[in-house]
């Protein structure tokens, strides 16, 4: 069965230094988002990409964040300075969307856990 | 007011029992109501949704909702030990936005 997959599982780095966080959405899906999880808290929408461009973004996603799908396959989610409350778990998630119902359908990776130290 | 709210729990149920798992939402224009169900260290992976008011059907799993009391359940019949996880309800607000509940972390004891 086709699934979300993200790389890596577990990123450390410093306070401050740039991440690049990456995943394959499922094949012929058109819709990508960004969610994140901070330990013991809810699962956090942060944007959603669509057609090369961001269709929708929450406050969180300033402008220390950006998103890229730079080719046919992988779709980025790259944080410039991170900061400790950056420190959550993020999954990338996809959805047909090829249909209007295929919308609510998202399917979400296994996420990559991001410790800011 | 939150959007979603949902008691994390922890609920522990003996194996066989029916399990209920709920949730609340603040704004009537909702109109998308789903459940996930997310493994320790996992994504969280989509069970069902429904659409407005009503009831859905899977297997041993029914989803409810009831628009007037903006309330929304889901019910696992003869629940096995591998139901235990956390169950996430969430809305779908706009055209691509999930918002999710705290979650409810369930466990089903042999």
């Amino acid at each position: 069965e086709p699934e979300v997959t993200q790389t890596p599982s577990h990123q450390v780095t410093q306070m401050g230094q740039e991440v690049i966080l990456r995943c394959v959405p499922i094949s012929n899906h058109l819709y990508f988002y960004w969610y994140r999880q901070i330990l013991g808290q809810k699962v956090e929408f942060l944007v959603s990409f669509y057609n090369n461009e961001i269709s929708e973004k929450s406050e969180i996603f300033d402008d220390q964040f950006s998103v890229e799908r730079p080719d046919g396959s992988n779709f980025t989610l790259k944080i410039r300075s991170t900061k400790l409350e950056d420190s959550a778990m993020y999954f990338c998630a996809s959805s047909p969307g090829q249909a209007a119902i295929d919308f609510y359908e998202q399917y979400f990776g296994p996420g990559t856990r991001l410790t800011v130290t | 007011q939150k959007e979603v709210e949902q008691d994390p729990g922890p609920l522990s149920v003996p194996e066989g029992a029916i399990v209920s798992l709920n949730c609340t939402y603040s704004n009537s224009a909702f109109q998308y109501f789903m459940w996930y169900r997310q493994y320790s260290r996992k994504g969280p992976e989509l069970l069902m949704y429904t659409y407005s008011s009503g009831n859905k059907e899977d297997g041993r799993f029914t989803a409810q909702v009831d628009k007037s009391s903006k309330y929304i359940s889901l019910f696992i019949r003869d629940s096995q030990p591998s139901d235990s996880a956390t169950y996430l309800c969430a809305i779908f607000q706009g055209a691509q936005k999930l918002v999710f509940g705290q979650g409810t972390r369930l466990t089903i004891n042999p």
